[in-house]
């Protein structure tokens, strides 16, 4: 069965830094895709960042970027330039291949990591 | 843009009430979910849809059943709530295969934070 580990439940950073969030995953499968969404304090969740396993360009949309290490099974988040509109809890995500029989996906979040925007 | 609407924000309820969160989608996507958030635990999924009156067990169904009678719309039922069932429920939707795109997204609703006293 495929898990996804987040090992830091909460992050600070000062504003203008770079944070960087850690996840890593456990799977068999070859094909699959892996997400970072935010969700801000209560406010629904947003996708952030995706990137396609078979892809061994990192994926980046403006400030937000990641490390995708497939062998090491690693997928970790870079904000540059953090602002305070960054504070929120982030999860990773991971989205299995697809069920044949259902024709379905299957979607594994992490724990959450909450990160804190200093002033 | 796509619209995931959870009929309440917060809830308060006594045990032993039935409960139903209702969550309503604007997209026309084929799949629901509903997951349970709880701090240090993530989300977890109770049930999915993926059409019509299909559904499907997550990892957490014991407590919970579903109803979509409706594509758009996709309810979570709480026969007799429990004080541990106390959490925030999130609804997501997409769309499957090449319609929903290669990373076939989710779409979350705004949640609803449900208090079983």
């Amino acid at each position: 069965a495929q898990t996804v580990t987040q090992s830091q439940p909460e992050m600070s950073v000062q504003e203008a830094e770079t944070v960087t969030l850690s996840c890593t995953y456990d799977t068999s499968e070859s094909d699959y895709y892996l997400f970072w969404y935010k969700q801000p304090p209560s406010r629904q969740m947003i996708l952030v960042i995706r990137q396609e396993a078979y892809k061994q360009q990192n994926a980046t949309e403006n400030r937000f970027s990641v490390n995708f290490q497939k062998a090491a099974k690693s997928f970790s988040l870079k904000i540059s330039d953090s602002q305070l509109g960054d504070a929120a809890m982030y999860f990773c995500a991971y989205r299995s291949a697809l069920n044949r029989f259902s024709g379905t996906y299957k979607y594994i979040f992490g724990t959450g990591t909450r990160l804190k925007v200093l002033a | 843009d796509v619209k995931v609407t959870q009929s309440s924000r917060y809830l308060v309820k006594r045990t032993g009430e039935k409960v139903f969160l209702e969550c309503v989608q604007d997209m026309d996507h084929e799949n629901m979910f509903w997951y349970r958030q709880d701090p240090g635990l993530g989300l977890r999924l109770i049930y999915f849809s993926y059409d019509v009156k299909m559904k499907e067990k997550g990892d957490i169904p014991e407590g919970y059943s579903v109803s979509r009678e409706k594509k758009e719309r996709f309810s979570l039922i709480l026969e007799s709530a429990s004080t541990n069932q106390t959490s925030m429920y999130l609804c997501a939707s997409n769309s499957p295969g090449l319609a929903g795109g290669p990373a076939n997204i989710q779409y979350f609703g705004a949640g609803t934070r449900l208090s079983v006293l």
